[in-house]
């Protein structure tokens, strides 16, 4: 079966600080993988996903940047932290092509940037 | 600009009764339409699904409804039991990813 792992589930980091959020998925070859963000009452964000190793499209244009450097692994990054990056940031996957199939979602990681 | 939308943030439904929640969409070429449930601290979970071609799909106590002309679906819950408390999310298919709504907030009281 298949699972998908991320990490951490909490973050505290100071404004201007980087920020490395890692997700990878087990059970699955050649997934779609996203990463949506989830702000205080608010609904769910796309902000990255990814049809392949090194192919990155980008939903909405901040300060956040992502890299697949593996099949199976998602990077969700960036160099200085605004206050406004606070939210829960969600890892989700999807079986190709990724039309008509539901996304699998990871536990999310907590971001509080102080 | 919000695709997806589900007007009610919260609802309270007693136990064993039916929970209703509602979601409406504004682009006409989405034709792939799925419910999922989220628990505080926790990815969303997949529910159940509904394809443009048809109008209701079931799964146990969740049957899922699709007014295309009305551009509206809804999930229905029966029994409701106090479990099934959650936030809802009803998503749509956009190419590759999904569109979401804001959530609609269930509580199932005893």
């Amino acid at each position: 079966s298949q699972t998908i792992h991320q990490w951490p589930a909490t973050l505290v980091q100071p404004v201007g600080s980087p920020l490395s959020l890692e997700c990878t998925v087990e059970g699955t070859s050649n997934p779609n993988l996203y990463w949506y963000r989830q702000a205080a009452g608010r609904g769910l964000q796309l902000l990255f996903y990814s049809v392949g190793i090194g192919q990155i499209s980008s939903e909405v244009p901040q300060n956040l940047s992502a890299s697949r450097p593996q099949d199976r692994q998602f990077i969700l990054s960036s160099k200085k932290l605004l206050l406004s990056d606070s939210g829960f940031y969600l890892c989700a996957w999807s079986r190709r092509p990724g039309l008509n199939s539901p996304l699998h979602f990871g536990n999310g990681t907590r971001l509080t940037v102080t | 600009d919000q695709q997806v939308k589900q007007n009610s943030p919260s609802l309270s439904v007693q136990e064993g009764r039916i929970s209703i929640l509602n979601c409406d969409y504004t682009n006409s070429m989405f034709d792939y339409f799925l419910w999922y449930k989220k628990y505080p601290a926790e990815g969303p979970t997949f529910l159940i699904s509904i394809s443009s071609i048809k109008d209701k799909n079931e799964d146990g106590r969740f049957t899922v409804f699709l007014n295309k002309s009305a551009k509206h679906l809804s999930l229905h819950i029966v029994p409701s039991q106090p479990g099934d408390s959650a936030v809802y999310f009803c998503a749509a298919n956009s190419g590759y990813a999904l569109n979401f709504g804001k959530g609609t907030s269930l509580l199932v009281t005893p």
